[in-house]
């Protein structure tokens, strides 16, 4: 079946550095990979997607890039903000309209 | 419009009570899914709707479980004999029917249940 898997967090980051949270997937045919992100007391929101392999997707200053040689899809932004202190689920969706998620991962970014 | 809303936003309730939860979509949005999400998982897809029909039920959806969306617009997820399991964040997604970028899901604020 298909399945999402996160790095653990939570990820403990100062302001401006670089993030990276990983993650792979195990899926039949070819996915649409998504990142979302869920603020404290909001729903998720769609960050970003990418529908073939290699393609970038990219929001708000994250990317990330579709790898079908490694079965990733991993979350970067080159300077973190406090504002952008989530959690951040990376998802697919194979061949239906239902989405799998990975467990989460909390960002904190501290001043 | 404001979104996806849900109501209550939070529920504690006494083991062994029903529970009711309402959704109301994005106005024009035909398809309503309904996730479940405990603490510390991703979201899992437990039932939906295109218009008023439910195409779609997980295997998490219990017979204690029954959503409905009679009008094909707002949508109730009932909880019969709630047990302690079943406390979780239930969150309701919408979207349009169709292939492509017209079927990204927007999601509601969620509704916590604690069983108590």
């Amino acid at each position: 079946g298909n399945s999402v898997t996160q790095m653990e967090g939570p990820v403990t980051l100062s302001e401006e550095a670089f993030l990276t949270i990983n993650c792979t997937y195990t899926a039949t045919g070819y996915p649409s990979l998504f990142w979302y992100v869920q603020y404290p007391g909001e729903g998720l929101q769609l960050l970003l997607k990418a529908t073939k392999a290699d393609d970038k997707g990219s929001n708000k200053g994250f990317e990330a890039t579709y790898r079908k040689e490694t079965t990733s899809f991993h979350l970067e932004k080159g300077s973190v903000q406090v504002s952008d202190s989530a959690v951040y689920f990376c998802a697919l969706r194979a061949g239906s309209y239902i989405p799998t998620f990975g467990r989460g991962t909390s960002l904190i970014v501290h001043p | 419009d404001t979104g996806v809303s849900q109501n209550p936003r939070h529920k504690i309730t006494k083991r062994g009570q029903n529970v009711t939860f309402r959704c109301d979509p994005i106005s024009e949005h035909n398809r309503l899914y309904w996730y479940r999400q405990t603490l510390g998982q991703g979201p899992e897809f437990l039932t939906y709707f295109q218009n008023e029909a439910q195409l779609e039920k997980s295997r998490l959806l219990s017979d204690r479980f029954s959503a409905e969306r009679p009008k094909g617009s707002f949508s109730t997820l009932e909880i019969q004999r709630t047990e302690q399991g079943d406390s979780a964040m239930y969150l309701c997604a919408s979207s349009l029917a169709g292939g492509g970028d017209n079927n990204e899901q927007f999601f509601g604020p969620g509704t916590r249940l604690t069983v108590l």
